[in-house]
């Protein structure tokens, strides 16, 4: 099993829709959590920390549960330029600075 | 603010000449990073430094070596390329071991 795991998709969606992602990861003691952004022949940049209560930038929603040991990222009112691949990204431990990196899942918008 | 720099931008190599990909970040960030990405596999890490002086294996760290001399620096050196290093490298950095990472442009290199 794969340390970290997304559906790499393609999700194709109308502008305007609302779309969901989910990653599983497969060690309960990993400590911190994020979503990075990554388009075509880029460098990946983050997008936002995932916090244990959830969390909320704009139009973004992040969302851990522990038990179940996935997160999950909600993107509402999609606009063309989501379209990109979304990277699900842990830490094992902390302080070691080991991020594990998902394959990634793609997104389009479509006009 | 530049961030993260990376040099070359791409390079084409012959299997079994040296080279070494430059990475200079200028956050006074504590740890730095370097990764691989290939279509299928996601990123992989190859080597870390979480301070100057320090460095670690990362999950692919074989055939390469990484220096941390200061802060700012962070190379990786290729000692006799092969194709299989065919890839493109990214340089990233973070202001503690552990934190969220900012990641330099790339370097594409493509071994022949």
């Amino acid at each position: 099993r794969k340390e970290v795991e997304q559906d790499p998709g393609p999700f194709n969606v109308p502008e305007g829709a609302t779309v969901a992602f989910n990653c599983t990861y497969s060690n309960s003691a990993s400590q911190s959590f994020f979503w990075y952004r990554q388009d075509c022949r880029k460098e990946p940049k983050l997008l936002m920390s995932v916090y244990s209560s959830g969390n909320e930038d704009g139009r973004f929603t992040a969302q851990l549960n522990r038990a179940s040991q996935y997160i999950s990222l909600l993107i509402r009112d999609s606009k063309l330029s989501d379209s990109a691949t979304y990277l699900c990204v842990v830490n094992m431990k902390s302080n070691t600075g080991k991020l594990i990196f998902g394959q990634g899942t793609t997104l389009q918008v479509k006009p | 603010t530049a961030g993260i720099t990376q040099a070359p931008t791409s390079q084409i190599l012959a299997a079994g000449r040296s080279m070494t990909l430059r990475c200079t970040q200028d956050m006074r960030h504590n740890a730095m990073y370097w990764y691989r990405q290939d279509l299928g596999l996601g990123l992989r890490l190859i080597h870390y430094s979480n301070t100057a002086g320090t460095t670690g294996k990362g999950e692919v760290p074989d055939g390469y070596s990484v220096s941390r001399a200061n802060t700012d620096d962070f190379p990786l050196t290729l000692a006799s390329a092969v194709p299989s290093q065919t890839s493109v490298y990214f340089c990233a950095s973070s202001e503690l071991a552990g934190g969220s990472q900012f990641f330099g442009p790339g370097t594409r290199l493509t071994v022949l």
